[in-house]
């Protein structure tokens, strides 16, 4: 049990459109899913928490206005970068959780390319 | 505070021999440990956690970490490794309070030769 799925794996596009991606927990309701952004060769840099039900919380240095996450539901939440440019580019991964003091489960990651 | 370090950022062994994978914590409280492993262009998937109860703990895949608080360390071993083990490994704490956030290691690149 406990499987994210996250969507598209890949995404490329043109420099100024919007680009969504989705974070499912497919076995589980996750009250909280996270939202990380990995540069080549790097560990993971925690963007944002999202609640079900609730605004986002983003890390310091994260532009909430550039990086959308609406968590509607206990088993989607997604990510929309918006007017998005190369420097964009990057691996997201998203990950899920049943609550407190529950181990974070993470998604296969989304590779977004920005031309 | 809590933060994690991970002492190799590259390790290389060979096919049927013990690996060993160094972390150590900081803490000011008695943490949850995890670690993680991630194939290449993959999400990461949880090998083992600590959570206070046995100090060694066994993961998935015949790996296994002992939390030693004397030496603040949290390594992961194997006892034989596998060419499918070649991944990036994360030693990674879990923050303070109840937000849940984890803190990652810079990760640990395992090579296996054959």
């Amino acid at each position: 049990g406990a499987v994210v799925s996250q969507h598209p794996s890949r995404v490329i596009c043109k420099s100024g459109t919007s680009v969504k991606i989705e974070c499912r927990s497919l076995d589980f309701q996750a009250t909280t899913m996270f939202w990380y952004r990995q540069f080549p060769k790097q560990s993971l840099m925690l963007m944002a928490t999202s609640n079900e039900g609730s605004k986002a919380t983003y890390e310091q240095g994260v532009e909430k206005d550039k990086f959308l996450i609406n968590h509607a539901s206990l088993t989607l939440s997604t990510l929309t970068v918006t007017s998005a440019h190369p420097e964009d580019s990057s691996f997201y991964i998203c990950s899920a959780r049943k609550g407190l003091n529950q181990p974070q489960h993470f998604g296969d990651g989304t590779r977004l390319s920005i031309l | 505070a809590q933060s994690v370090t991970q002492l190799d950022s590259h390790v290389s062994v060979s096919e049927g021999t013990p690996v060993l994978l160094r972390c150590n914590y900081s803490s000011s409280y008695s943490p949850s440990l995890f670690w993680y492993v991630q194939h290449p262009n993959k999400g990461l998937q949880l090998l083992l956690k600590y959570t206070s109860a046995a100090t060694l703990v066994k993961g998935i895949n015949g790996f296994e970490a002992e939390f030693k608080k004397s030496e603040t360390s949290f390594h992961l071993t194997k006892p034989s490794a596998h060419m499918s083990d070649a991944a990036e490994y994360f030693c990674v704490v879990s923050g303070s309070g109840n937000t849940g956030k984890l803190i990652f290691g810079q990760g640990t690149t395992l090579q296996v030769k054959p």
